[in-house]
């Protein structure tokens, strides 16, 4: 089976702009989480899709959001970016109650 | 408040040794318990996982062990290898019907020196 896979891997944006991220989850599994990682902050739960609903959404401001398709893709949307949203973005996909496998991630710089 | 916690961030074992990372948790609703192993600028990887009801799991050179009344978890590598060098993160995650947010330490880098 394939992994999961995140694009772009690599992104540079000035402050002000807006930023979509993809993730296409292991074919099968139906949940996919967002989570951030920072030096200062570490690794952040963001939200979590299941059947292209919002399950749990961790303690962000509204202007990351995301969505989920009914093939499990998921996207994540920061509106007006500041110089703290650099992060490295990792996406994760599990079947319920199991293990989460993680992508490679999205490496946000925010200039 | 941090929920899950990795007291050492760095931890360094000769070759061949035992590598034991540990983890301490504050939230008695956690009832599953996850280490990742991750290298810079990629994704976590799974290693190993617990459940609440078990307090011991092994799988190759890992073992998890889980001691609920203390809430502490730890990894055991045996025997460490250089290719094991890496910052390993712990994951809490409460039970399914709240879905599948998990709470991460802050990481431990592992250095297995040769």
């Amino acid at each position: 089976k394939a992994g999961v896979t995140q694009t772009p891997r690599y992104l540079i944006k000035t402050r002000g702009q807006q930023v979509t991220l993809s993730c296409s989850p292991i074919s099968g599994h139906r949940s996919v989480s967002w989570y951030q990682q920072t030096p200062g902050q570490g690794l952040q739960f963001l939200f979590e899709y299941f059947s292209e609903t919002q399950r749990n959404k961790g303690n962000f401001p509204g202007r990351f959001s995301g969505r989920q398709f009914s093939n499990s893709r998921s996207e994540m949307n920061v509106s007006t970016l500041e110089l703290g949203d650099s992060a490295l973005y990792l996406c994760a996909s599990s079947q319920i109650g199991y293990e989460q496998f993680f992508g490679p991630g999205t490496r946000l710089t925010v200039l | 408040d941090q929920q899950v916690k990795q007291n050492s961030p760095s931890l360094s074992v000769q070759e061949g040794r035992i590598s034991i990372l540990n983890c301490d948790y504050t939230n008695s609703m956690f009832d599953y318990f996850l280490w990742y192993k991750k290298y810079p600028a990629e994704g976590p990887t799974f290693l190993i996982s617990i459940s609440s009801i078990k307090d011991k799991n092994e799988d190759g050179r890992f073992t998890v062990f889980l001691n609920k009344s203390a809430k502490h978890l730890s990894l055991h590598i045996v025997p460490s290898q250089p290719g094991d060098s890496a910052v390993y993160f712990c994951a809490a995650k409460r039970p399914n019907n709240a879905g599948n947010m998990l709470t991460f330490g802050g990481g431990t880098r592992l250095m297995v020196k040769p």
